[in-house]
């Protein structure tokens, strides 16, 4: 079970912005670093930004992330067709001991 | 370039046993913490366990704490885990992760069935 929340689902046009949100909690989000994955169906996830908002090297810069709180959200701005994929926020639970994921939102570029 | 390499999935009877193996290169294993995260194919991803630099440390989630074990050999850069009386549940693709800089293998499928 997951206890980071995002939304199922995300779209938008070819140059458009889509913005996906993680909502999370005090133990979670809101004392901790969150990063973002991002997964191509059928191969394994990868990093797409850590520390709330820093891209590893190769990420274009059109990814950004933000954190407010207990939410954090992900901004895809100029969507292009190779950014339908899965995406998940995640970052340590100091009351569960552990890493928890978001529950994933499914980006269609239409 | 960093490689993460896993291997020992399987098909296993509810209740066996089997040991994962996760090959690491490219990078300085003994300075890293390591993860495992599952995935039943078409859910999310689920993090596992993690264990620190020297195997001393470790974190488990509550849905296998008790039943596996993670532990590595920072002379063979590898990392294990062990897992035991395993359920319909835990079957997943199992991913070995590099902490820090989230660097991914590419899975290893278990699946338990009778």
């Amino acid at each position: 079970q997951s206890v980071l929340t995002q939304p199922p689902s995300a779209s938008g046009t070819p140059g458009q912005r889509v913005t996906i949100s993680c909502s999370g909690s005090s133990s979670n989000i809101g004392n901790n670093p969150v990063n973002w994955y991002q997964q191509v169906p059928g191969t394994a996830p990868k990093l797409l930004l850590h520390s709330n908002d820093q891209r590893p090297s190769g990420v274009p810069d059109r990814f950004s992330g933000s954190k407010s709180g207990t939410s954090a959200s992900l901004a895809i701005s100029g969507l292009q067709s190779e950014d339908e994929a899965d995406y998940y926020c995640a970052a340590w639970d100091g009351s569960l001991k552990g890493y928890v994921f978001g529950t994933g939102t499914k980006v269609t570029v239409l | 370039e960093v490689q993460l390499v896993e291997s020992g999935g399987g098909l296993v009877q509810p209740g066996g046993s089997l040991r994962l193996s996760c090959a690491a290169s490219g990078f300085t294993f003994s300075s890293s913490w390591m993860h495992w995260v599952r995935q039943v194919p078409g859910e999310g991803l689920v993090w596992v366990s993690n264990v620190n630099y020297e195997g001393s440390t470790t974190f488990y989630a509550d849905s296998v704490k008790g039943r596996f074990t993670i532990s590595r050999d920072n002379a063979k850069s590898t990392l294990y885990l062990q897992m035991n009386s395993l359920r319909a549940e835990d079957t997943a693709v199992y991913y070995c992760v590099r902490g820090g800089s989230w660097d991914w293998g590419q899975g290893t499928l278990v699946t338990v069935s009778a």
